[in-house]
């Protein structure tokens, strides 16, 4: 099992440019996660998907877009890129029910916007 | 306010000493569950424990364990017996019920075990 992949693993972007990035589990996870990590920071949740076909806003959802058609994979996009977005991206997909049911994280992309 | 708060940005331990990284919570839900993962340098985010707020013993695995003081509202992370493969950056997290199971994570512990 490959577990949680993220691709590409870096990119970098001019302002204003869009790009997408994919993330792909195959441990028939219910639950996927976009998380951004910044200097001196935790991750902070962007978007989440609860199941195939939904999305919700997290803590900081502006600038993003994302889609969840297949239950595998989790896509975030960015239609116009500002260097504000400089960060790295981790995705992360994780069970339904009682428990811990920790997330699964993916090696992470590093985004640089110039 | 802070949901999780860690207040040490960098800690030092001797290898083969043990070593605790401080984490506090802030939350009205009486459900909720405490992660740590460690971020080596190579970037990955790795599990390493988790305690419910419902669980009466502190959780315990291999040479990690948390120490977990419900009515302070911290969640330390304790290793024992450092290991130069221990430096890394450390995070406590949190999850609170009925919030699609995501995680609020604190700042950070950058941990350097030394030689």
């Amino acid at each position: 099992n490959a577990g949680v992949t993220q691709t590409p693993k870096f990119r970098v972007l001019k302002t204003g440019q869009s790009m997408t990035l994919l993330c792909a589990q195959d441990m028939n996870h219910e639950y996927m996660y976009w998380y951004r990590q910044d200097p001196g920071m935790g991750l902070r949740l962007i978007h989440y998907s609860v199941g195939e076909g939904t999305t919700a806003k997290g803590e900081v959802p502006d600038g993003y877009n994302v889609s969840r058609l297949k239950k595998q994979n989790f896509l975030l996009g960015l239609e116009s890129a500002a260097p504000s977005q400089t960060s790295v991206y981790f995705c992360a997909s994780s069970y339904v029910g009682q428990g811990a049911h920790e997330q699964f994280f993916g090696p992470g992309t590093r985004l640089t916007v110039l | 306010a802070q949901k999780i708060t860690q207040t040490q940005p960098g800690m030092f331990v001797q290898e083969k000493e043990a070593v605790t990284l401080d984490c506090t919570y802030d939350t009205s839900d009486p459900s909720y569950g405490l992660f740590w993962y460690k971020q080596p340098s190579s970037g990955e985010m790795i599990f390493l424990i988790y305690q419910g707020s419902y669980d009466q013993q502190n959780a315990t695995e291999g040479r990690y364990s948390l120490n977990f003081q419900k009515a302070r509202k911290s969640a330390n992370l304790v290793i024992s017996a450092s290991q130069l493969g221990d430096s890394a950056m450390y995070f406590c997290a949190m999850r609170e019920s009925g919030s699609a199971r995501q995680l609020t994570f604190g700042s950070g512990t950058q941990l350097t075990v030394l030689p």
